[in-house]
Formats: structure tokens, C-alpha cells, sequence
């Protein structure tokens, strides 16, 4: 099985800020990796798919890089809605799909 | 406008059995894989079962494997997965989930629903 590991765990910025979340697989997924955002009391939302393409309907300030084992998800300048916690995924040698622990970034 | 929409959640004892549903429209149901996923109170979230457009083809995580089964209908666009042994452990948000492309079916999950509680408790 293959393990994501996200940090920080928590992350605390202020608006207009530049947010930087690291997601690490313990062996390559090549660049089948997913990240989303959820929000409290809402379903998780795609954001990034295959490492750097940014979902339908998803704001240029996120991006999306990385291949192999280690990834980063950039919210370039922080907007009051992006506060929430975010999830890395793999979809490579599967089963299982595998999520990573998640990262929260809260306003600080 | 593309939805899923989760239905079956509730109280259930352990080693009962409980069967979700997801009801699916705004989208060719039968081309794509579906997905079960769960998140535990307070927890992360986590895969549980995945089964291709024709439902001929299905995978599960261990922590299910031989007590979820997952199956679809595709006359009438929904999803299900007949839970049963179910354990304390398994109370959690379950979430359907649907696969972004048509080609592959471990894609991304572009489209969620909006969960249904199952609590299992005495």
C-alpha cells in the first residue's frame, strides 16, 4: 500500500498570503496524484488531477506540481474562502486508492 | 447540472447490515467507475470500493473486503453498497463519489455527493 504523507499538519496564514503544502508518497505514483479541499460540513472538492491540471472550474491561484514521490500543492495568494483542509491522493498501483492525513490551513 | 445524491445512512447495531444508495443524474451513469468513500468523525477520508462503468469489475480495501459489496444499476442511474457485519469502527460520513474520465477507471473523483451518516452503535 502505498502512503501519503502530508505537512505541515496544520498551517496558519493570513489572506493574501502564499500557502505551500507538501503531500509525499512512500514509493513513486509517477504523477497520479489528486488533491482536494474540504470544507466543514461539506463533501471534498477536486481541485488538482494528475499532479498539475488544475479541475473545471478551479481558480488560477491553485497549482499544482511535482512527479514521483514528492508534490506540492500553491495557493498563490490566500483568498477567506480557501481556509479549509486539504487532501492528496493516489491513484497509482491500486488497489487501494490511498488518501493522505490531510493538512488544515486555518487563518492566522 | 451533474448530482449525486446519497440515501440509506442511519442507527444500525453491530453486525447488522445497512445497504447506501447514490442516485446519479446530469451524466452517462454507465460511463463511468463509481467510488465509495468514507470519513470517520473528526478523521480523514478514506477509499473504500470502486466499480467500473459496466459493473463488471469492482475492488474494495481490506478494511471492507468481504463484508461491502458494491453494485450499480444502470437502467436506473445509482449506485449502491450492501454493508453488512458492520462494526462500531465503521461509523462514518459515506460519500459516492464519481470518476472523472471515461478511459480509466481510477481516475480522479470529480464529482461528490453529500454523504450519508451511518452510525453503528448499541
Amino acid at each position: 500500500e502505498i502512503v501519503l504523507t502530508q505537512s505541515p499538519a496544520t498551517l496558519s496564514l493570513s489572506p493574501g498570503e502564499r500557502a505551500t503544502l507538501s503531500c509525499r508518497a512512500s514509493q513513486s505514483v509517477s504523477r497520479y496524484l489528486a488533491w482536494y479541499q474540504q470544507k466543514p460540513g461539506q463533501a471534498p472538492r477536486l481541485l488538482i488531477y494528475d499532479a498539475s491540471n488544475r479541475a473545471t472550474g478551479i481558480p488560477a491561484r491553485f497549482s499544482g506540481s511535482g512527479s514521483g514521490t514528492d508534490f506540492t500543492l500553491t495557493i498563490s495568494s490566500l483568498e477567506p474562502e480557501d481556509f479549509a483542509v486539504y487532501y492528496c491522493q493516489q491513484r497509482s498501483n491500486w488497489p487501494p486508492i490511498t488518501f493522505g492525513q490531510g493538512t488544515r490551513l486555518e487563518i492566522k | 447540472e451533474v448530482r449525486l445524491v446519497e440515501s440509506g445512512g442511519g442507527l444500525v447495531q453491530p453486525g447488522g447490515s445497512l445497504r447506501l444508495s447514490c442516485a446519479a443524474s446530469g451524466f452517462t451513469f454507465r460511463s463511468y467507475a463509481m467510488n465509495w468513500v468514507r470519513q470517520a468523525p473528526g478523521k480523514g477520508l478514506e477509499w473504500l470500493s470502486t466499480i467500473n462503468g459496466s459493473g463488471g469489475g469492482t475492488n474494495y480495501a481490506d478494511s471492507v473486503k468481504g463484508r461491502f459489496t458494491i453494485s450499480r444499476d444502470n437502467s436506473e442511474n445509482t449506485l449502491y453498497v450492501q454493508m453488512s457485519s458492520l462494526r462500531v469502527e465503521d461509523t462514518a460520513i459515506y460519500y459516492c463519489a464519481k470518476t472523472m474520465s471515461t478511459r480509466f477507471w481510477d481516475d480522479a473523483f470529480d464529482i461528490w455527493g453529500q454523504g450519508t451518516v451511518v452510525t453503528v452503535s448499541s
